[in-house]
């Protein structure tokens, strides 16, 4: 039971121009939501999160949506950079099942100079 | 290097071997969970514990794994009687307290095991 989706394994962008990874989830319960980038032979290394009680969170060049009736978060990068190159993954938690972290299978962003 | 700190990097063993897998938290975080992440897949939780306790195992597999994290020292993370399918990329992380909202869990670069 894949409870957090992505659904596109792999994204290519030209340097300078937008990215927008998407995540959907199944569980209600989720309350918080993170993003995670993750470089080969690395572990993942939190960007951005968003709670449930908001629709919108932004950190420099990193937004995150959340659109709860629809159970889906996006992940906004502008401008793309190419040291930006990693895999993304989307994360959810419950508050009623502590701190663990439901991740989605991972996005691979590749940005062209 | 005051992040998460894995050791070893990479372990590799036979079937039926011991493979023990240690992880060093943040300063300051007393929470520490382990993940799994097998090949094109993406992270699975396994457990959550907090110095001397465990929180939530519900990950761990019933049968050969069971994890610790002493007063003294590191979170061991032990897998007994090795399978091939236990080959995989474990991660550690850490977080100062358990509740979630402004308290990311960080996490280290992992320990690649391999069964031959």
């Amino acid at each position: 039971d894949q409870q957090v989706k992505q659904n596109s394994p792999s994204l290519s962008v030209q340097e300078g121009r937008i990215s927008i990874l998407n995540c959907d989830y199944t569980n209600s319960m989720f309350d918080y939501f993170l993003w995670y980038k993750k470089y080969p032979a690395e572990g993942p290394t939190f960007l951005i999160s968003i709670s449930s009680i908001k629709d919108k969170n932004e950190d420099g060049r990193f937004t995150v949506f959340l659109n709860k009736s629809a159970k889906h978060l996006s992940l906004h990068i502008v401008p793309s950079q190419p040291g930006d190159s990693a895999v993304y993954f989307c994360a959810a938690s419950a508050g009623t099942s502590g701190s663990r972290l439901t991740f989605g299978e991972g996005t691979q962003l590749t940005v062209n100079p | 290097n005051a992040g998460v700190m894995q050791n070893p990097r990479h372990l590799v063993r036979r079937r039926g071997q011991e493979a023990r897998l240690r992880c060093s938290p943040m300063k300051g975080h007393s929470h520490v969970y382990w993940y799994r992440q097998l090949p094109e897949e993406g992270l699975k939780f396994m457990v959550y514990l907090q110095k001397e306790n465990i929180i939530d195992e519900s990950g761990m597999p019933k049968e050969r794994f069971s994890a610790e994290f002493p007063k003294e020292g590191p979170s061991i993370l032990r897998i007994q009687q090795v399978v091939r399918g236990d080959s995989a990329a474990y991660f550690c992380a850490s977080s100062p307290v358990g509740a979630r909202l402004d308290q990311p869990q960080h996490f280290g670069d992992g320990t690649r095991l391999s069964i031959l």
